[in-house]
Formats: C-alpha cells, sequence, structure tokens
C-alpha cells in the first residue's frame, strides 16, 4: 500500500509571500498524483493533477506542482499568496493499478496573514 | 456537467441511535462511488466504495455499513453509532483520470 507524508501539519506565511507545501510518496511505481484544498466545513476541491508527461502541473488559484520521481516528491507552490489561500490541502496517491484506492496525506494547514 | 449532493449537511445523535447518510450524483451514469471518513486533525480514510448498484467494497471494519440500492445513489448506515463514528463524512465519485471528485459532506457529532 502507498503511503503519503506531509511533513508540515501547519505553514504560516504573510499574504504575498511564497509557499511550498511538501508531499512525498512511499511507491516507485507509476501514480497519480494530486492536490486537493479545503474551505472549513467543506468538501474537497482538487486544485490540480499529475497523470503522465509535462512535470510541472498548473492548477487553478495560481498553484502549480512538480513531480520528482526519483525523490518521489509532489510539492505544490505558490509564488505569490492571497488571503483567501488560508486553507487546508491535501496531497493524494492512487495507484493507477488499483484506481479504487485514493491514499491522502494528513494535510498541511496553509494560514495567510495580512 | 456532474454534481454531487451530500444530505444532511449536520447531523447531532445520542450515542446508540441509528444513522444514514445519503449521497447522489447527477450528470454521469453507473459512477464509481466512495464513502471517506475524516476525523479531526487527521486525513481522509476510505470506509467503503461501489463500482455498481449492490456492489460494496469495505475498506475499513466498523459498525457502519453502505448500501448502493440505485446507480447514482449512495448510502452509509449505522445501526447503532458510537462516539468515535464523529466526523466528516464525505462522499466522491470517480471521473476521467482517475481523479475523485467530493460532495460538500456531512458533519456527524455523536453525543
Amino acid at each position: 500500500a502507498q503511503s503519503v507524508t506531509q511533513l508540515d501539519s501547519q505553514v504560516p506565511v504573510f499574504e504575498e509571500a511564497p509557499v511550498e507545501l511538501r508531499c512525498n510518496y512511499s511507491s516507485s511505481v507509476s501514480v497519480y498524483l494530486f492536490w486537493y484544498v479545503q474551505y472549513p466545513n467543506q468538501g474537497l476541491q482538487l486544485l490540480l493533477k499529475y497523470l503522465s508527461g509535462s512535470t510541472l502541473v498548473k492548477g487553478i488559484n495560481g498553484f502549480e506542482a512538480e513531480f520528482n520521481k526519483s525523490q518521489t516528491s509532489f510539492h505544490l507552490r505558490k509564488p505569490s499568496v492571497h488571503i483567501s489561500d488560508t486553507a487546508e490541502y491535501f496531497c493524494a496517491v492512487s495507484d493507477p493499478g488499483n484506481f479504487n484506492k485514493f491514499y491522502f496525506g494528513s494535510g498541511t494547514k496553509l494560514n495567510v496573514k495580512p | 456537467s456532474q454534481t454531487i449532493h451530500q444530505w444532511p449537511a449536520t447531523l447531532v445523535q445520542p450515542v446508540g441511535s441509528p444513522l444514514s447518510l445519503e449521497c447522489t450524483v447527477e450528470g454521469t451514469s453507473n459512477p464509481n462511488l466512495y464513502w471517506y471518513r475524516q476525523a479531526a486533525g487527521r486525513g481522509l480514510q476510505l470506509l467503503f466504495y461501489s463500482v455498481g448498484i449492490g456492489q460494496i467494497s469495505s475498506e475499513v471494519p466498523q459498525n457502519l455499513s453502505a448500501s448502493r440500492p440505485q446507480d447514482r445513489q449512495f448510502i452509509l448506515s449505522s445501526k447503532k453509532l458510537l462516539l468515535s463514528d464523529s466526523g466528516f463524512y464525505l462522499c466522491a465519485w470517480r471521473g476521467g483520470g482517475d481523479t475523485q471528485y467530493f460532495g460538500p459532506g456531512t458533519r456527524l457529532t455523536v453525543l
């Protein structure tokens, strides 16, 4: 089974500063990778996904992520954050050979301060 | 376009009472459907998934059960709730590229 590690449970950052949220996964086999955002008391919204092709993936709200196979990482970045980006972010991995199983990280709470 | 609904949005139930949460999907047919639970401060735990009517796979043994009586309806149930059943319950369906899309969730508090 896969495991997903989000080392930072909370990331405080000032508005307009850059941010990186880290995600590492356990398996070296081919996987699909996802980042979701969750606002308080809401469901998860897909930010971006990597299925194949270019290792740099652009998503909604100005976020992007880079797939690094050798380091089994899929870090999420944004060059300049806004107050409205305050939310919890989840990294997820699915095994293409077992598409019914998504493995989620424990989440990173991004707190953007004015 | 596809839409996923969950109800109720919030629920407060006493220990030992029954539970029924409903999830419905619009705009797609024969979707794979999923139930997750999110406990406070934790990630998402897959509880059940279904690939078709009447087909349920259980990921975590517990006092919850799931049913799929119709193509686009997925129900999560319990006969007797425990305190540990409190959490945020999310339903999801699988779209293209093996992407899962989530509903708005149900906040369950067991007292």
